[in-house]
């Protein structure tokens, strides 16, 4: 099936880093989609975008729709502990059949982790 | 409060047997969803429901099976036929347009014992 390449798999980053990751596909996506997952708990929503070039902010969160609509990337700036987790991108293809005109294509992850 | 509510939070089964996991939504979104998170990996899609009494397999529905009677619930069975079930199960509702994301249930963890 359809995949989409995230990384990097996981960060150690020091309090107060920048962090920066991103997800790449040989398809174009009219729909890029970030989540946050903490330990036990579903996937949370904190940035979507729509439109090739589109960039959208959400307190420290910037993410930006690519313009060839076959990458996005997602920087958090001055990471804080309450930053860790596993977070997720998630893409709805531009050219859909009708048996996935309600799947979105899922990225492995990113796992980010705060150095002691 | 609006929400999407899974449980038992934590379920343990013995080989053979079937087990069902219980998702329910007072969101009144349309599509209901059901993923498998496996460690490093991504999500993967078992089964999705645009409607009520409709429903279709995902990526990987063998050994799964699921029920849609009501709008609010879509409740998975993990059968004897599923060899690995051990995993985090996931399950989502929106209503129905997917490039709006999905909201997320807290998820159950299974272990088989």
């Amino acid at each position: 099936g359809q995949q989409l390449n995230q990384s990097p798999q996981s960060m150690f980053i020091q309090e107060g880093e920048d962090v920066s990751m991103n997800c790449t596909s040989s398809s174009i996506f009219n729909t890029w989609l970030w989540y946050k997952q903490e330990p036990g708990e579903g996937p949370v929503l904190l940035i979507a975008l729509y439109k090739a070039g589109e960039l959208t902010s959400n307190g420290r969160l910037t993410a930006q729709f690519g313009i060839t609509r076959k990458d996005s990337f997602l920087n958090i700036s001055a990471s804080i502990p309450s930053d860790v987790g596993i977070y997720f991108c998630a893409g709805q293809l531009r050219f859909i059949s009708m048996d996935s005109n309600y799947q979105l294509i899922w990225g492995a992850g990113t796992k980010l982790i705060i150095k002691p | 409060d609006g929400g999407i509510t899974q449980s038992p939070k934590y379920l343990f089964r013995k080989e053979g047997q079937n087990v069902t996991l219980s998702c329910e939504q007072n969101l009144n979104h349309d599509a209901m969803y059901w993923y498998r998170q496996d460690p490093g990996q991504g999500l993967r899609l078992i089964y999705y429901s645009q409607i009520v009494n409709d429903f279709q397999k995902g990526d990987i529905a063998e050994g799964y099976s699921v029920s849609r009677e009501k709008k609010e619930s879509f409740p998975l069975t993990v059968t004897s036929a599923q060899k690995n079930p051990t995993a985090f199960y996931l399950c989502a509702s929106n209503y129905g347009a997917t490039r709006y994301g999905y909201t997320f249930g807290s998820g159950t963890r299974l272990t088989v014992v």
